[in-house]
């Protein structure tokens, strides 16, 4: 079946610097979406991705979908003490996985000021 | 808009009774979906509904889960004489539309612990 992953599983960083996660998929996606998770908190929706190479921003988020539709990757500028929390990406794959939204292990991100 | 609402918030069960956990989704939200996350793990999914209709089982799921949503509204996840492997956080997440269009709305979760 479709399997998603994520790297690095941990990053730590000081206020201001960048930060990326990179997430793979074994199959082509159909979409890709993210989501933040807070200590303590439950998945939050940030972005979906649907075309191949596409890019979308929010704010210091930047979001890409690689042109093969297999990848992806969440880059943050100048990073703040609210951006701490573990992002994950989760795949679509409606040919292999039908409906089911499968998501990877997660990157977690401490900032510390 | 209320929000995804789970009940109980935790559970501690001894190995071997039954437990059973109710999810709310967003009113008019027509799929919901069931998920088990365990510490430095992304969520597992674990089964859907459309309406009534439980569309789609991951195939990990042990027969000693079982979940229903009989009037396209509220859910409830069985889990049959748990083990404590069972432990770990139990979401609920709805959405508007086929879930690949849209994002999914998670509740807070009931985290089980089997001891």
């Amino acid at each position: 079946g479709q399997q998603v992953m994520q790297i690095p599983q941990y990053q730590h960083v000081q206020e201001g610097e960048d930060f990326t996660t990179y997430c793979n998929s074994s199959t082509t996606l159909s979409n890709i979406q993210w989501y933040k998770q807070r200590p303590g908190g439950h998945p939050v929706f940030l972005i979906q991705l649907v075309k191949s190479g596409e890019v979308k921003k929010q704010k210091r988020l930047t979001f890409q979908f690689g042109e093969a539709k297999k990848n992806s990757s969440l880059h943050i500028t100048a990073t703040q003490t609210t951006d701490v929390g573990t992002y994950f990406c989760a795949g679509f794959d409606f040919r292999n996985s039908g409906y089911a939204l499968n998501f990877g292990k997660g990157t977690s991100l401490l900032v510390t000021p | 808009d209320t929000g995804v609402s789970q009940d109980p918030r935790h559970k501690i069960t001894k190995r071997g009774q039954n437990v059973t956990f109710r999810c709310d989704p967003i009113s008019e939200h027509n799929r919901l979906y069931w998920y088990r996350q365990t510490l430095g793990q992304g969520p597992e999914f674990l089964t859907y509904f459309q309406n009534e209709a439980q569309l789609e089982k991951s195939r990990l799921l042990s027969d000693r889960f079982s979940a229903e949503r009989p009037k396209g509204s509220f859910s409830t996840l069985e889990i049959q004489r748990t083990e404590q492997g069972d432990s770990a956080m139990y979401l609920c997440a709805s959405s508007l539309v086929p879930g690949g269009n849209s994002p999914l709305h998670f509740g807070n979760g009931t985290r089980l612990t089997v001891t």
